[in-house]
């Protein structure tokens, strides 16, 4: 699976938009975008997932970019309860998730 | 709608006692099953896959192992605990043929003394 590369951590401002980058530049071609994310103490969560074209879906969006060499994760209008860990995991669909250390996100009010 | 059910929530066992997690998943047949461990202040390790009944992969060289006697149950063990082996254990399932969306469980948080 290829190897991606997150920022540590962000913050975010509550309403604002959160941008989330990740870098995936040896990516393959049948290799998948996926974002999850973990709210302290849970078990992680699947946001949403793509292969080429930018996908939307009502927790995100994701922008994916031609190359496909990185993306990223948009959440519109960050609430306090999306302060979470996302992880950006970078797969082909039958293999297993590996997860990295991911982006600490702390929305703030 | 489908469940994912781990029990206990939260465990403190003595370094060299048994260790026994349950993980059932409701509203589904065949899924593939999954136990994930996250250290303190680390990312989640994938421990053990199973992908059908008495099928087991081992991810990692370890202390644990792990079972699948009926289709949507599987449990993690250990003869000896270690204290390495504290952490926060998940369960996970994905319906075989779907691979796009994988659930996780609440999870249990064993600390060993």
């Amino acid at each position: 699976d290829a190897k991606t590369t997150q920022p540590p951590s962000m913050d975010c401002a509550e309403g604002r938009a959160a941008n989330l980058p990740c870098n995936h530049s040896t990516i393959s071609g049948n290799e998948y975008v996926y974002w999850y994310r973990q709210i302290h103490s849970q078990g992680p969560q699947y946001i949403i997932h793509g292969l080429k074209n930018n996908e939307t879906n009502e927790m995100a969006s994701l922008i994916i970019t031609e190359d496909r060499k990185s993306s990223t994760l948009i959440l519109p209008h960050a609430t306090l309860r999306d302060t979470a860990v996302y992880y950006c995991i970078v797969r082909v669909r039958l293999k297993k998730l590996v997860f990295g250390k991911g982006t600490k996100l702390t929305v703030n009010p | 709608s489908q469940t994912i059910h781990q029990w206990p929530a939260t465990l403190v066992q003595p370094v060299g006692s048994p260790l026994s997690l349950e993980c059932t998943v409701e509203g589904t047949s065949n899924p593939n099953l999954y136990w994930y461990r996250q250290a303190a202040g680390r990312g989640l390790q994938l421990l053990f896959y199973s992908v059908g009944i008495g099928q087991i992969s081992s991810e990692v060289p370890q202390n644990l192992s792990a079972s699948r006697p009926q289709d949507r149950q599987f449990i993690l063990s250990s003869k000896k605990l270690l204290l390495s082996d504290s952490g926060f254990y998940l369960c996970a399932w994905l319906l075989a043929g779907n691979y796009n969306e994988q659930f996780f469980g609440p999870g249990t948080r064993l600390t060993v003394l």
